[in-house]
């Protein structure tokens, strides 16, 4: 079975421009998460989807940053402008609503803007 | 809020030394536990949980205790292998269905 999938696993873009990560949940699951991995702040959560609707995206660290769920099987986070100090790694994961709490990653989105 | 706090890293051990990873957490109610694991450049994936007092998770050698008295859920394994050398994430899962990660513990095998 296929798990969550992201893309690209690798994006090095300048200072300014538009960055987009894409992620495929497993089919059935219907929350989504997106998490930011940095050596200096760990893993912290940035938003997370219901049955494609946000629920809670105290997270996200600016307007710079946006995520959009258009349908069960498709999630985007968007950042615009970059700036370096977005540089990490981008973690989608899913699982279904009411789990006992496992949740499913996908293997990340590194993102390093100069 | 709830809190997790491991121990800092990184943990260096040889082949075959047994391991403890500490964990503690600040929680409403009766969360349940877990510690993930990640090995290098992928993703986290669920090791073992536990979901109420005085249950034992276990997985591929590893065991953690749900303490209640303590509030915590130290990872431990009788003897550790190169393939072991990851980074282990303790977790909590409270009524409101969102996991919270602490910061993570870097663990390096040595052969």
């Amino acid at each position: 079975d296929a798990g969550v999938i992201q893309s690209p696993r690798h994006e090095v873009t300048e200072m300014g421009q538009e960055v987009t990560l894409r992620c495929k949940p497993i089919s059935g699951h219907n929350s989504l998460f997106w998490y930011r991995q940095t050596m200096m702040r760990g893993l912290e959560l940035l938003i997370y989807f219901n049955n494609n609707v946000p629920i809670d995206d105290s997270g996200m660290p600016e307007d710079r940053f946006s995520a959009k769920m258009p349908n069960a099987s498709f999630s985007t986070l968007k950042i615009q402008p970059s700036e370096p100090r977005d540089s990490a790694v981008y973690f989608c994961a899913s699982r279904t609503q009411g789990d006992t709490g496992e949740l499913f990653f996908g293997e990340g989105s590194r993102l390093t803007v100069l | 809020g709830d809190s997790v706090t491991q121990m800092e890293g990184p943990v260096t051990l040889s082949e075959e030394a047994f391991l403890t990873i500490n964990c503690t957490y600040t929680a409403t109610g009766y969360p349940s536990l877990f510690w993930y694991v990640q090995y290098p450049g992928e993703g986290l994936q669920l090791l073992l949980k536990a979901t109420k007092a005085d249950d034992k998770g276990s997985n591929k050698g590893f065991e953690a205790t749900y303490r209640k008295e303590t509030t915590s859920f130290h990872l431990e394994k009788g003897s550790v292998q190169v393939s072991d050398s990851a980074v282990y994430f303790c977790a909590l899962k409270n009524a409101g269905n969102m996991l919270t990660f602490g910061g993570g513990t870097r663990l390096m095998v040595k052969p």
